[in-house]
């Protein structure tokens, strides 16, 4: 089974620049999350999509960062302008849909990460 | 904001010791789960206690999770030095009908280093 793909791994930008990161989640996932991990730090979870809605995106930064699932499938994650504070690894999870029981709903699956780097 | 702390920050050991992570937390949960993240690389989802479990094994991992105390302890026997790693515990939230949220609050982590 194919796992969460992310692109681009890696990604320097310099503030003020804007910057796009894609996310394909898990066939048949219909909950996919956006964290963002600064160095040194745990993921904080940007936004919660299941399906094509949000669930919770109270942590994110709406004056810059924008983030969409169209067709409920693959999302993309946008900052724009980027700051320099805005460096750190982005990470895209997906699991089965959240709230409901059954063995392994609970479990996040998460891909390699986006590393940006604004100078 | 970050609800979970490990002790310690980090553990330096040798290969064959036992290897021992806690975590507290503050809110009330559904479940409590653990992750593994080597360098540079994204997580992996390692074990998950429910907030009616004490303990859990799996393989070389076992869990213990106290609600009174809301804590919970990562124990790995006989590590080996492909354990070196940052380990997070994340605790995922009770919705209104007390399922999971699937809202993860992640702590700093702990990292191990497991020298051969």
């Amino acid at each position: 089974e194919a796992g969460v793909a992310q692109s681009p791994r890696y990604k320097i930008i310099e503030k003020r620049q804007s910057v796009a990161f894609w996310c394909n989640p898990i066939s048949g996932h219909a909950t996919l999350y956006w964290y963002q991990q600064i160095l040194g730090q745990g993921p904080k979870l940007l936004i919660q999509f299941q399906n094509n809605g949000v669930v919770d995106d109270s942590q994110l930064p709406k004056d810059r960062f924008s983030a969409e699932r169209l067709k409920g499938v693959d999302s993309t994650l946008k900052i724009q302008p980027a700051k320099l504070e805005d460096s750190a690894v982005y990470l895209c999870a997906s699991s089965l849909p959240s709230g409901g029981v059954g063995a392994g709903r609970e479990t996040q699956y998460f891909g390699p990460g986006t590393r940006l780097l604004v100078l | 904001s970050q609800q979970g702390e490990e002790d310690p920050q980090a553990l330096s050991i040798q290969e064959g010791e036992n290897a021992t992570m806690n975590c507290s937390y503050k809110t009330s949960i559904n479940n409590l789960q653990w992750y593994r993240q080597n360098s540079g690389r994204g997580l992996v989802h390692l074990i998950l206690i429910r907030s009616n479990e004490r303990e859990k094994h799996s393989g070389r991992l076992r869990v213990t999770l106290d609600t009174s105390k809301k804590s919970s302890s990562l124990l790995i026997t006989a590590s080996r030095a492909a354990d070196t790693a940052s380990y997070f515990c994340a605790t995922d939230p009770p919705n209104a009908g007390g399922t999971s949220y699937g809202k993860l609050t992640f702590g700093q982590g702990t990292i191990l280093t497991v020298h051969p």
